[in-house]
């Protein structure tokens, strides 16, 4: 089993939908967990933190089940600048030294 | 806002040939990190360092890398002698004490032919 699993996609909605996205870990002990984006050949660009409560940045809403091991990513209102690769990342517990395991990554297309 | 910055930002080079890729962390960030990407492939971790020695790394970091803080401001990644497979977007990392989000710079594309 892949250590952090998501759905490759693509997804391809029209502006102004509302995606859902997401990731399962294998690691029960993974201690803190992230939702990156990344554009084409960029570096992976931190879009928030996921907490187990829940948590809520404008559009974009992240969730955490720790029972199932899994996160999720929710984007309302989709405009075309969220047109990326949404990846889910997973920080091991046990050190604080912070390896991050990354998933292969969603596509997302946002199209007018 | 302060950025992770690294160069070259592309490095062309020959198999069995040295490299170093070079890194400067955010300034008040005390563990460093490099991670790699194969072309379609997952961001992979290579190798973590904080108080100036390797906490953990990776079954890809062998004995061909190495890693070094040579001054106070900057990280580097060597590859001794690179070979094809090595062909990758390379990215350094950075995270302040205290905290777990981990901050990365545009890479450096390393082309080995």
């Amino acid at each position: 089993r892949k250590e952090v699993e998501q759905d490759p996609g693509p997804f391809n909605v029209p502006e102004g939908a509302t995606v859902a996205f997401n990731c399962t870990y294998s690691n029960s002990a993974s201690q803190s967990f992230f939702w990156y984006r990344q554009d084409c050949r960029k570096e992976p660009k931190l879009l928030m933190s996921v907490y187990s409560s829940g948590n809520e940045d404008g559009r974009f809403t992240a969730q955490l089940n720790r029972a199932s091991q899994y996160i999720s990513l929710l984007i309302r209102d989709s405009k075309l600048s969220d047109s990326a690769t949404y990846l889910c990342v997973v920080k091991a517990g046990g050190t604080s030294y912070g390896k991050l395991t990354f998933g292969q990554g969603t596509i997302l297309t946002v199209h007018p | 806002e302060p950025e992770v910055t690294q160069t070259p930002s592309h490095q062309v080079t020959q198999m069995g040939q040295e490299v170093i890729l070079r890194c400067v962390p955010i300034s008040n960030h005390l563990y460093f990190y490099w991670y790699r990407q194969i072309l379609g492939q997952k961001v992979e971790f290579l190798v973590s360092f904080y108080n100036n020695e390797i906490s953990e790394k990776s079954e890809i970091f062998d004995d061909q890398f190495s890693v070094e803080r040579p001054d106070g401001s900057n990280f580097t990644l060597k590859i001794r002698s690179t070979k094809l497979e090595d062909s990758a977007m390379y990215f350094c990392a950075s995270k302040r004490t205290g905290l777990y989000e981990q901050y990365f710079g545009p890479g450096t594309r390393l082309t080995v032919t």
